[in-house]
């Protein structure tokens, strides 16, 4: 069965780092999505992705993040000079219409 | 914006238990997820409804439009249906699939022997 998969599982980074979150969303999905979790919250909205552009983000995605889909496959997540609190589950997901469809996530933690 | 609202947030129960867990939401919606997070965290698809009443295996979802009130129910419930049950809903903002979800707190659920 097709899934959406991520690399890496978990990523640990310095202040001020930048990381690049992976994601391969399922192949005849046309929507993407970034949600992240901070431990013990709940799951959070933070970027949708369609037809090669931004179609929603929230007031959490601002101007530290970016997405990408730099070729057919992968779909990818930027996050520029790391700060403490973005430490999280970072989850992608995807969808051909309505249903979304998760990947297992990446763990981000931020020192 | 949504809220989203789901009870209890804790629940213990023995196995073989009838197990309902509740979500509302104050804004209409265009569909309402269930979803399955396990302790490793992983996020699983259960349920997507826009409407009526789903059934896969022992698990029963079921939606009220007018109400703004879904719940997810487990007939015969196995301890390995342990894990947090989450209700995430897709506004009916009209802008196609692209649409974030929000989320609820989610519903810790033990089943045990």
């Amino acid at each position: 069965e097709p899934e959406v998969t991520q690399t890496p599982s978990h990523q640990v980074t310095q202040m001020g780092q930048e990381v690049i979150l992976r994601c391969v969303p399922i192949s005849n999905h046309l929507y993407f999505y970034w949600y992240r979790q901070i431990l013990g919250q709940k799951v959070e909205f933070l970027v949708s992705f369609y037809n090669n552009e931004i179609s929603e983000k929230s007031e959490i995605f601002d101007d530290q993040f970016s997405v990408e889909r730099p070729d057919g496959s992968n779909f990818t997540l930027k996050i520029r000079s790391t700060k403490l609190e973005d430490s999280a589950m970072y989850f992608c997901a995807s969808s051909e219409r309505v249903a979304q469809f998760f990947g297992p996530g990446t763990r981000l933690t931020v020192l | 914006k949504n809220e989203v609202e789901q009870s209890p947030q804790n629940l213990t129960a023995q196995e073989g238990e009838f197990i309902t867990i509740n979500c509302s939401y104050s804004v209409g919606i265009s569909a309402l997820h269930w979803l399955q997070q396990h302790p490793g965290g992983g996020i699983v698809s259960l349920f997507m409804l826009s409407s009526g009443k789903k059934k896969h295996g022992r698990l029963i979802a079921t939606i009220n439009i007018q109400e703004k009130h879904s719940s997810l129910h487990i007939t015969a419930s196995h301890p390995r249906d342990s894990a947090v049950y989450i209700c995430a809903v897709r506004s009916g903002g009209g802008r196609g699939g692209a649409d974030g979800l929000t989320f609820g707190k989610g519903t810790h659920l033990i089943i045990q022997p």
